[in-house]
């Protein structure tokens, strides 16, 4: 199973907002309705932001969204802040019924 | 509160096996499968396989299969995950994360562990 596609890096100034890409296939992210989003702070374990393609975790930041179309999943990170400076992966469940991970993001605040 | 609690660093050389275990609380131990999950120096994260813990079954990444074992023990509400015949790319943080927010078959990985650095 090779790692769903994500861009390497994206940056983004404080306030502003931004959008991270996860391609796969019809076998993972194009197949089903879960795809799900964490963060990883450096030295830290990583944290689930978005579930479900779009749904946050109770009680986390609105600041984050998710969506889908086709192949591709995206997260958006509005109003940027300089505490979302982190690496962010994608992941989906599989027709293998495993999982898949993204190859990663790193996403800096300028 | 949910916790999720990993076992400390391990150096183990080329050909050896190490075992790590995921102790955890705060809930009911049998209902949740508990995944683990790893990532190289400088790479990307790796969903190596998952165990559920009311039958003990198991489902392994296609890469790991020959080589990984995961089982868990419900006097201790402890789950554990062995990779035999260690080489220098298995050199990584591993992670034990429970499910939750499930639709379905398909979970998120919605409670991790601290990690477990395992040097090859």
């Amino acid at each position: 199973q090779s790692a769903l596609t994500q861009p390497a890096s994206v940056s983004g100034s404080p306030g502003q907002s931004i959008t991270i890409s996860c391609t796969g296939t019809t076998s993972d992210v194009g197949g089903y309705n879960h795809v799900s989003w964490y963060q990883l702070h450096p030295g830290k374990g990583p944290q689930l932001i978005i579930f479900d393609v779009n749904k946050r975790p109770s009680g986390d930041s609105n600041r984050f969204s998710g969506s889908k179309s086709g192949n591709t999943a995206s997260l958006t990170i509005s109003g940027l802040q300089a505490e979302d400076e982190a690496d962010y992966y994608c992941s989906s469940y599989t027709t293998s019924r495993s999982y898949v991970f993204g190859s990663g993001t790193k996403v800096t605040v300028l | 509160q949910v916790q999720v609690v990993q076992s400390g660093a391990e150096v183990k050389k080329p050909g050896a096996s190490v075992k790590v275990s995921c102790t955890t609380s705060g809930y009911t131990f049998i209902r949740y499968y508990m995944h683990w999950v790893r990532q190289a120096p400088g790479q990307g994260l790796e969903w190596m396989g998952l165990i559920n813990p009311s039958g003990g079954t198991t489902k392994y990444a296609q890469k790991l299969q020959d080589r990984v074992t995961m089982t868990r023990d419900t006097s201790t509400n402890t789950v554990y995950m062995e990779l035999s015949a260690l080489r220098s790319e298995d050199t990584a943080v591993y992670y034990c994360a429970r499910e939750g927010f499930c639709s379905g078959d398909t979970c998120s990985f919605q409670f991790w562990g601290q990690g477990t650095l395992v040097t090859v």
